[in-house]
């Protein structure tokens, strides 16, 4: 189904080089997530938006950076800089937060990086 | 800081049998407390909420702040119920930001 779509589903990476994990939304939703998932650990955030151009580090931000360009994108990019990087990454999107309450957030069905 | 726990990484039961998934959280705020379920080859989902007060799919969880705990419970379990639950925090005017637990795998045997 539609939503969220994470590309590619599976992602290879060599030692030293960077790359790029993308997640699009077309639900028209103001605020976007970064979640890294291991065995055991839940999932931990890496990087969250509330609103375009502006992005917020999360619980695990080093070795990763993100960009919020448009409403519907938000591509995170994992750099040499991150030593652990073999991981099931999530993308999650979520109306932004009115009143009290806290709106859910939608996932996509992820990505798995490897090393190589 | 804030923190999940959930205590059981595994919880194995017969089908027909009740099941309770344990979430003890530590927060000093007014949490609002959330299950996720992943089913196989699904995406994760949102399963409840607390400030909902509702059942689904036969599940409920209350919120009790005296023992910090948001227990996931349901009286007959069914072998469609086995999947991957986590119990997630957030704090009322937080920006939705959501602190995990480590998640527990049930399976609902025949």
């Amino acid at each position: 189904d539609g939503g969220i779509t994470q590309s590619p589903k599976y992602l290879f990476r060599k030692e030293g080089q960077n790359v790029t994990l993308s997640c699009e939304q077309n639900l028209n939703h103001d605020a976007m997530y970064w979640y890294r998932q291991d065995p055991g650990q839940g999932l931990r955030l890496i990087y969250y938006s509330q609103i375009v151009n502006d992005f917020q580090k999360g619980d695990i931000a080093e070795g990763y950076s993100v960009s919020r360009e448009k409403k519907e994108s938000f591509p995170l990019t994992v750099t040499s800089a991150q030593k652990n990087p073999t991981a099931f990454y999530l993308c999650a999107s979520s109306s932004r937060d009115r009143g009290l309450d806290n709106q859910p957030q939608h996932f996509g069905d992820g990505t798995r990086l490897s090393i190589l | 800081a804030q923190r999940v726990t959930q205590p059981e990484k595994l919880l194995s039961v017969f089908k027909g049998a009740p099941v309770e998934l344990k979430c003890n959280y530590s927060y000093s705020g007014s949490p609002e407390l959330f299950w996720y379920v992943q089913y196989s080859r699904q995406r994760l989902q949102l399963l409840l909420r607390h400030i909902s007060r509702e059942s689904i799919k036969g599940f409920t969880a209350d919120l009790n702040k005296g023992e910090t705990s948001f227990h996931l419970k349901k009286p007959f379990a069914q072998e469609e119920d086995s999947a991957m639950y986590y119990c997630a925090l957030s704090g009322r005017n937080a920006g939705n930001m959501l602190t995990f637990g480590g998640g527990t795998r049930l399976m609902v045997k025949p």
